[in-house]
């Protein structure tokens, strides 16, 4: 069974930084572009990063690009999202995905699984 | 950027009865390919979202028949065609042809 569990969610003041995992089970993570999407509250989803399965490539929403880092460790089956320079307006519930592609050469043509999403809070 | 709309953005339906939820984006979602990069979620209350349709109509291992979803380039539509008190929840459709990917607004689905 596909599991991916998300973790290290929490309150962090503004300036601050969060580092989010997304632990992989159920599957050969390696083979999987692998997301990021996120969810503010009482508000819609919002597509944050993508990362290719060897890490070699990633793609960014671009009020997170040089401050959010996605990666990933296929030895550990294990996805990351470092956050820096954290905004109240990042605060939002992060769910980790599992692309799907259609043809090989293809990123993400849509998501199959999600984790159950960790929440981070940014405020003073 | 490609933006997503879908009307209504709020459904109430009564059980039994029919429902449908409209998506369109700004830019055709037909890939070079021939399959649309267009996909259905539903996010029930306190849930994860949970892929309902995928590649514009093909439905997601163990989704009921009576979820049909249709439409090509920039109009698509998804259709309940018997609902019951399950189904409440939000609707979001979701591109994937282009970065940055993005959804629709939902369309919270509530039983009258």
């Amino acid at each position: 069974e596909v599991q991916l569990v998300n973790s290290g969610g929490g309150l962090v003041q503004p300036g601050g930084s969060l580092r989010l995992s997304c632990a992989a089970s159920g599957f050969t993570f390696s083979n999987y572009w692998m997301s990021w999407v996120r969810q503010a509250p009482g508000k819609g989803l919002e597509w944050v990063a993508n990362i290719k399965q060897d890490g070699s490539e990633g793609h960014y929403l671009d009020s997170v690009k040089g401050r959010f880092t996605i990666s990933r460790d296929n030895a550990e089956n294990s996805l990351f999202l470092q956050m820096r320079s954290l905004r109240a307006e990042d605060t939002a519930v992060y769910y980790c995905a599992r692309g799907q592609a259609v043809l090989a050469v293809s990123a993400i043509d849509y998501f199959d699984n999600w984790g159950q999403g960790t929440l981070v809070t940014v405020s003073s | 950027d490609i933006v997503m709309t879908q009307s209504p953005l709020s459904l109430p339906v009564t059980p039994g009865e029919p429902a449908s939820i409209s998506c369109r984006s700004s830019q055709s979602l037909l890939h070079s390919a021939g399959y649309n990069c267009l996909n259905w979620y539903l996010q029930k209350p306190g849930q994860s979202p949970q892929l309902l349709i995928y590649l514009g109509s093909h439905r997601a291992s163990g989704v009921p028949d009576r979820f049909r979803a249709s439409g090509s380039g920039t109009d698509f539509t998804l259709e309940i065609r018997r609902v019951e008190a399950g189904d409440v929840g939000v609707y979001y459709c979701m591109q994937t042809l282009h970065t940055p990917l993005a959804f629709g607004p939902g369309t919270k689905v509530e039983i009258k």
